[in-house]
């Protein structure tokens, strides 16, 4: 089955820095990516997703990127805000539709 | 707005208890999903269900059943918890055949003594 691994586990940026969190994945058959955002306490919910047949997406200050040769993608937060703390997990859907693996999550700390 | 309803945000329970942890969603979506969530693991799929009266072995079904008499419901059962079943537990829909978000519950953390 599909394995997801995420790195870093934890990760503390200046406001106005970048952050990025890298994942790689096994399942080659794995075709969409999402990521979700968990702030303390609260469900985690999507703020971007990417399909096999692209390479990059972008929205906003966020943007998620894909090479399915080296089985990996990362997200990329530009111009972090205090905000943007929170856990991030990224996904791959595995070998069932619908069946998603989970990283371990990245805790992102912004300090103003 | 999209809304998928836990029953309980904490519960205490004692070893060998029966616990019911029941999920809604408002969505007619046909996808529904039980996740454990615990620090360091991310979230580990327990059971899935497709549609009503179906369901699916996730990665750590172990100790853990599942039902879907309805479209909205699906609810996780622990026959007899255990403490090692202390966690907190997510309830998740989707709708179609693939490449959907997830919609989750606010989550159900449950305490096992």
């Amino acid at each position: 089955g599909e394995n997801v691994e995420q790195h870093p586990s934890t990760l503390s940026v200046q406001e106005g820095d970048s952050a990025v969190i890298k994942c790689t994945y096994s399942d080659s058959a794995s075709n969409y990516f999402p990521w979700y955002k968990q702030e303390l306490g609260k469900r985690p919910q999507l703020i971007i997703d990417i399909r096999s047949n692209v390479g990059e997406k972008k929205d906003q200050r966020i943007a998620v990127t894909l090479n399915k040769t080296a089985k990996h993608f990362s997200l990329h937060i530009t111009e972090t805000q205090p905000e943007d703390s929170a856990v991030y997990f990224c996904a791959a859907e595995g070998d069932s539709w619908g069946k998603f693996q989970f990283g371990a999550g990245t805790q992102v700390v912004v300090t103003p | 707005d999209v809304k998928v309803t836990q029953s309980s945000r904490y519960l205490v329970k004692r070893t060998g208890e029966k616990v019911f942890l029941e999920c809604v969603q408002d969505m007619d979506h046909e996808n529904m999903f039980w996740y454990r969530q615990d620090p360091g693991l991310g979230l580990r799929l327990i059971y899935f269900s497709y549609d009503v009266k179906m369901k699916e072995k996730g990665d750590i079904p172990e100790g853990y059943s599942v039902s879907r008499e309805k479209k909205e419901r699906f609810s996780l059962i622990l026959e007899s918890a255990s403490t090692n079943q202390t966690s907190m537990y997510l309830c998740a829909s989707s709708a179609g055949q693939g490449g959907g978000e997830l919609f989750f519950g606010e989550g159900s953390r449950l305490t096992v003594l």
